[in-house]
């Protein structure tokens, strides 16, 4: 079974520019979230849909940064314009569903440089 | 304040020692669930177990064991003769029936294991 896919792996852009990162979920999973990971902040969750709808974007850090879920098998995170402070793996993830005792799968992250 | 905690930032041992990784949580709620995920030097998150808040006993699997008191909201993580293959950050979660029950984690503990 394919899991969570994420595209690109690999992301260097420069500042200013619209970078946008994407997510496939496992098949059936109703939840999809998305984290960011530094060294200074750790792993921080950005937002959290259940059956495509958000229910948490509180760690969503500004303006700047958008999240959508257009159907069940699809999810982008938008940052437009870019800083290098957004320099970060970016990681999703999904559950069966938005139960607490569900585990969440992850994908292998988008590594993004800002420059 | 719904929290998790790993105080240890970085531990090395030499290989077949013993190592515990500790964490602790914060939370007023009754219904919660603990997670451990390994993260290799490949990046990937691989899940390693769930516990719920109703059940204490501890799990063995293999040479990884975990320890899940509530008492001193604590559920450490111990390697019996570790291995290289060992080396990793780990990280313990929490998902909390409040909040959204989203996955809160701690900052990690990187674990080297020499040879």
């Amino acid at each position: 079974d394919a899991g969570v896919i994420q595209s690109p792996r690999h992301e260097v852009t420069e500042m200013g520019q619209e970078v946008t990162l994407r997510c496939k979920p496992i098949s059936g999973h109703n939840s999809l979230f998305w984290y960011r990971q530094t060294m200074m902040r750790g792993l921080e969750l950005l937002i959290y849909f259940n059956n495509n709808v958000p229910i948490d974007d509180s760690g969503m850090p500004e303006d700047r940064f958008s999240a959508k879920m257009p159907n069940a098998s699809f999810s982008t995170l938008k940052i437009q314009p870019s800083e290098p402070r957004d320099s970060a793996v970016y990681f999703c993830a999904s559950s069966p569903g938005g139960r607490v005792v569900e585990k969440l799968f992850f994908g292998s992250g988008t590594q993004l440089s800002v420059l | 304040a719904q929290k998790v905690t790993q105080a240890q930032t970085e531990i090395s041992v030499v290989e077949k020692e013993d190592v515990t990784l500790d964490c602790v949580y914060e939370t007023r709620d009754t219904t919660y669930y603990l997670f451990w995920y390994k993260q290799p030097p490949s990046g990937e998150l691989v899940f390693l177990i769930r516990r719920n808040s109703f059940d204490e006993q501890n799990e063995i699997s293999g040479r990884y064991s975990w320890n899940f008191q509530k008492s001193t909201s604590s559920f450490n993580f111990t390697i019996t003769a570790s291995q290289v293959v060992d080396s990793a950050v780990y990280f313990c979660a929490a998902r909390f029936l409040q909040g959204a029950q989203k996955l809160v984690f701690g900052q990690g503990t990187r674990l080297t294991i020499n040879p």
